[in-house]
């Protein structure tokens, strides 16, 4: 298994600020993933973050309002830009490691509060 | 398109009771089917099944896949309150490797 961390854990934002989340593996990593939860809901897939080029995303998400990051194999960043209370969710990374086939281990999570 | 459906939505239980949870998919090139636990906010993995009709077992806990059926259950025996959680299962198939595809879930609720 890996350790992954998040952060913020936590965010309360206004209305048109945007704001950016880290997720850090300490492990080898084949893939990683950004999810969205709205609440009451499943895990709908943001994008896939790909290292050092840009993020395959979704349909029904764009870059210009969820832009990712992956500089290295381990680190990626996702931001919420020019936010509105429909984006307050919890945001989840996940990884796949390296040998792990399918499986997805997840991130502790940020939930996302705006007003 | 992949489909996942997760049948009951919610279930409310009584500690020691055993609950079958079910996920039945559409899918084009399967590959696997994840089961999940979700506390709070990260889900935690709990069993990856590829083969039909081979369980998976971990304590209380354990999963089979019918690929015939397209169906997989999730049994949970001598249930406790810690097991009060949703339950994701998730599909791996398609043209894109690594990507899963989630159901709705199942909320399941112990009373002491």
């Amino acid at each position: 298994s890996a350790v992954i961390s998040q952060k913020p854990s936590r965010d309360i934002c206004q209305r048109g600020t945007s704001l950016t989340i880290q997720c850090q593996v300490d492990s080898q990593v084949t893939m990683m993933f950004w999810y969205r939860q709205q609440p009451g809901q499943s895990l709908t897939l943001i994008a896939t973050a790909n290292q050092g080029s840009e993020a395959t995303y979704e349909s029904g998400f764009v870059i210009d309002k969820f832009p990712i990051s992956r500089p290295n194999l381990t680190f990626s960043t996702l931001t919420v830009s020019n936010m509105s209370p429909e984006d307050s969710s919890i945001y989840l990374c996940s990884v796949v490691l390296a040998g792990g086939l399918e499986t997805q281990y997840f991130g502790p999570g940020t939930r996302l509060l705006v007003l | 398109e992949d489909k996942v459906v997760q049948s009951p939505l919610s279930l409310v239980v009584h500690e020691g009771d055993t609950v079958t949870l079910n996920c039945s998919y559409e899918v084009t090139n399967f590959r696997s089917l994840l089961w999940y636990k979700q506390e709070k906010k990260a889900p935690t993995f709990l069993f990856m099944l590829t083969s039909s009709g081979i369980e998976k077992k971990s304590g209380r806990l354990s999963s089979i896949l019918d690929k015939k059926e397209l169906f997989s259950i999730l049994n949970i025996t001598a249930t406790q309150t810690g097991d009060s959680a949703i339950y994701l299962c998730a599909l791996g198939g398609g043209t894109s490797y690594g990507k899963l595809t989630f159901g709705q879930g199942t909320i399941l609720t112990v009373h002491p």
